[in-house]
């Protein structure tokens, strides 16, 4: 198995332009989790997915934020208009219900610099 | 806010056990703890996770006080990418919201 795939792996953009970073989760998982590291914050959930639903979004940071599933192997994350203080690693990861644990698989994370 | 307090770094030689403490004194009766680590530039990869009773996998060891506010996680023979920060989680299992918190930065020295 590849493991949980996101790109691109790194993106610059301007502030005000739109970002859209994608994940394929492992293949059979049916959660799907978004997060964001930045070093002042550390690891922070932003929402996550119950096979394709969004159930908790609460970690969304705002308006500007929004992600989707449209099916089970794919999601997107979009930031429009982003901003400097986007400006964070975001990493996508996906479990399965009957894991040990429950425990989640990462990808390796996009780093987003915004301008 | 983080219900685990750790160490904020950590050094081990090479080869040596590595023992990585956790306060949890808040932990409920339903919730597992579990540990994760990030190595640099990397996502955080599960470690081991447990309730009560010492758990031990092909990775490490976890020892958990027979009052359940503390625990211990042990890499029995550390090696230079064993270099990661540590995260210790308490959550319910299966539970999706994992707080990470800042971890233990655990060095192996050579």
């Amino acid at each position: 198995d590849a493991g949980v795939i996101q790109s691109p792996r790194h993106e610059v953009t301007e502030m005000g332009q739109e970002v859209t970073l994608r994940c394929k989760p492992i293949s059979g998982h049916d959660y799907l989790f978004w997060y964001r590291q930045t070093m002042m914050r550390g690891l922070e959930l932003l929402i996550y997915f119950n096979n394709n639903v969004p159930i908790d979004d609460s970690g969304m940071p705002e308006d500007r934020f929004s992600a989707k599933m449209p099916n089970a192997s794919f999601s997107t994350l979009k930031i429009q208009p982003s901003e400097p203080r986007d400006s964070a690693v975001y990493f996508c990861a996906s479990s399965l219900i009957e894991g040990r644990g429950r425990e989640q698989f990462f990808g390796p994370g996009t780093r987003l610099t915004v301008l | 806010d983080a219900k685990t307090t750790q160490p904020t770094s950590m050094d081990c030689a090479e080869g040596r056990a590595a023992n990585l403490p956790c306060n949890h004194s808040t932990i409920s009766g339903n919730e597992y703890v579990y540990w994760y680590r990030q190595i640099h530039s990397q996502g955080p990869q599960y470690i081991i996770h447990g309730l009560k009773n010492n758990e031990t996998n092909e990775m490490a060891s976890l020892i958990i006080t027979e009052d359940r506010k503390s625990s211990t996680l042990i890499l029995p023979h550390a090696t230079l990418r064993d270099t990661a920060v540590y995260y210790c989680i308490d959550a319910q299992t299966g539970a999706n919201n994992l707080f990470f918190g800042t971890g233990t930065r655990l060095t192996v020295i050579p």
